[in-house]
């Protein structure tokens, strides 16, 4: 039930891109995104809503495709900030504010 | 600023065991958030609550209960701590609809032994 992140880790010089993808099994109302640097708390990246409006991070973007229950977020000109895990979150229900989260992806930048 | 507290950082606790793990967030959120998480699986929904005394369950709540007695205080009960509890703990808070970013704790990194 777990939505899958794909791949599992990702390693960059800094200035790289980067795409961390995350699809579910049930169909999705919203896709949050939250990194975690390690030895922290995962902090708010972006909202991606069904029907398109997109809430967070200047530098960072993302893409929901509902009929394939997908969203992909873009890491271009990766700095060394960018270092963490990432994770999706699912909201699939109209009557709930519960996220499902997926597995993280680590991403580690280096100079 | 966003706060929220969890009452320890380090936790280290017998088998048997009753364990309170709190929570306080100071931004009068409706919503809060229990999760566990370990290495390669994540976070995992354990409780969440989104109105005093009012809960539901996760996607893992066998062996815990919750208690919101207060809108800003949430807490997270193992009633017989066993080892395979041994994890991170962190909690969320936010405000309610779905469309809002969730604020995580720092997490309190309890032991079973």
């Amino acid at each position: 039930q777990q939505p899958v992140q794909s791949p599992q880790a990702v390693i960059l010089r800094e200035g790289e891109d980067a795409v961390i993808n995350c699809s579910s099994s049930k169909a999705l109302y919203s896709v949050h995104w939250y990194r975690q640097k390690h030895g922290e708390a995962p902090v708010f990246l972006m909202i991606l809503l069904k029907g398109g409006e997109q809430k967070g991070h200047e530098k960072i973007s993302a893409s929901f495709n509902e009929k394939k229950q997908q969203s992909s977020l873009y890491l271009t000109a990766s700095q060394l900030s960018y270092s963490g895990t990432y994770f999706c979150g699912t909201g699939s229900s109209y009557n709930t504010d519960k996220l499902i989260f997926g597995t993280g992806t680590r991403l580690q930048v280096f100079p | 600023d966003v706060k929220v507290t969890q009452s320890s950082r380090y936790l280290v606790k017998r088998t048997g065991e009753k364990v309170f793990l709190e929570c306080v967030q100071d931004m009068d959120h409706e919503n809060m958030f229990w999760y566990r998480q370990d290495p390669g699986l994540g976070l995992r929904l354990i409780y969440f609550s989104y109105d005093v005394k009012m809960k539901e369950k996760g996607d893992i709540p066998e062996g815990y209960s919750v208690s919101r007695e207060k809108k800003e205080r949430f807490s997270l009960i193992l009633e017989s701590a066993s080892t395979n509890q041994t994890s991170m703990y962190l909690c969320a808070s936010s405000f309610a609809h779905k469309t809002n970013e969730q604020f995580f704790g720092p997490g309190t990194r309890l032991t079973v032994l």
